[in-house]
């Protein structure tokens, strides 16, 4: 386990549906990430949270909301979503420091189906 | 363009024996280059960590390398287990932004008895 939860692990939804994906992190880490993993494809940046401001959207859909109530939570709302969105969803959580080598710890991700 | 390719995509070996997969960059400038294991269906786990003046770093049966010159990096296996059996995926961080980090594709590794 890496300190990182994610729920749901799995998910399946219609294209009209909204739902909400949950990423929880208690170990004191001041940044966040969601990330999309497609098959045979690499990890895909799609949102940045610096001490709970968003400092990153990588032009990802509207369809797609991130929402940071403070630093331990992370949400991923979703709506209207498309069959292409169906993916693994992954949250990451590190500290940045003046390092800037503290690697990022992975949840284990939210399989997400869209019909 | 900041560009992470690894090489092979795919590999099998048997049990015991050794691998290297590799690692090429373009990313710059370069902050540090890191090495994760990920199972199916779960997140990546971080194996190894090296910034720009590092050139090996080993983590049990994991060691990887870096040449910063030809900006090339290496993961060696040794001793292979069935539970090494993964993608394992190179990432690369640039300077200046928390998130600069670019991704490789993965090799999937399988280790056969």
């Amino acid at each position: 386990e890496t300190g990182v939860t994610q729920t749901p692990r799995h998910l399946v939804m219609g294209m009209t549906n909204k739902k909400s994906l949950k990423c929880e992190q208690h170990l004191g880490h001041n940044a966040m990430y969601w990330y999309k993993q497609s098959a045979k494809k690499p990890l895909e940046l799609m949102f940045v949270y610096n001490f709970k401001e968003q400092t990153e959207n990588n032009s990802v859909p509207s369809r797609f909301s991130p929402e940071c109530p403070n630093s331990s939570h992370l949400f991923l709302h979703l709506h209207t979503l498309q069959p292409e969105d169906s993916a693994l969803y992954l949250c990451a959580s590190r500290i940045i420091g003046t390092s800037g080598t503290d690697t990022q710890y992975f949840g284990p991700g939210t399989r997400l189906t869209v019909l | 363009k900041n560009q992470v390719e690894q090489s092979p995509q795919s590999l099998i070996i048997l049990e015991g024996k050794n691998c290297t997969l590799q690692c090429n960059y373009t990313v710059s400038p370069f902050s540090n280059l890191r090495w994760y294991k990920q199972d199916t269906g779960r997140g990546p786990v971080s194996l190894t960590i090296m910034t720009f003046s590092e050139n090996t770093k080993s983590n049990g049966r994991y060691t990887a390398t870096l040449d910063a010159d030809t900006k090339q990096s290496s993961l060696h296996i040794t001793a292979s287990q069935l539970s090494d059996s993964a993608s394992y995926i190179c990432v690369v961080e640039g300077y200046s932004s928390a998130s600069k980090i670019i991704f490789g594709s993965g090799t999937r590794l399988s280790i056969r008895p």
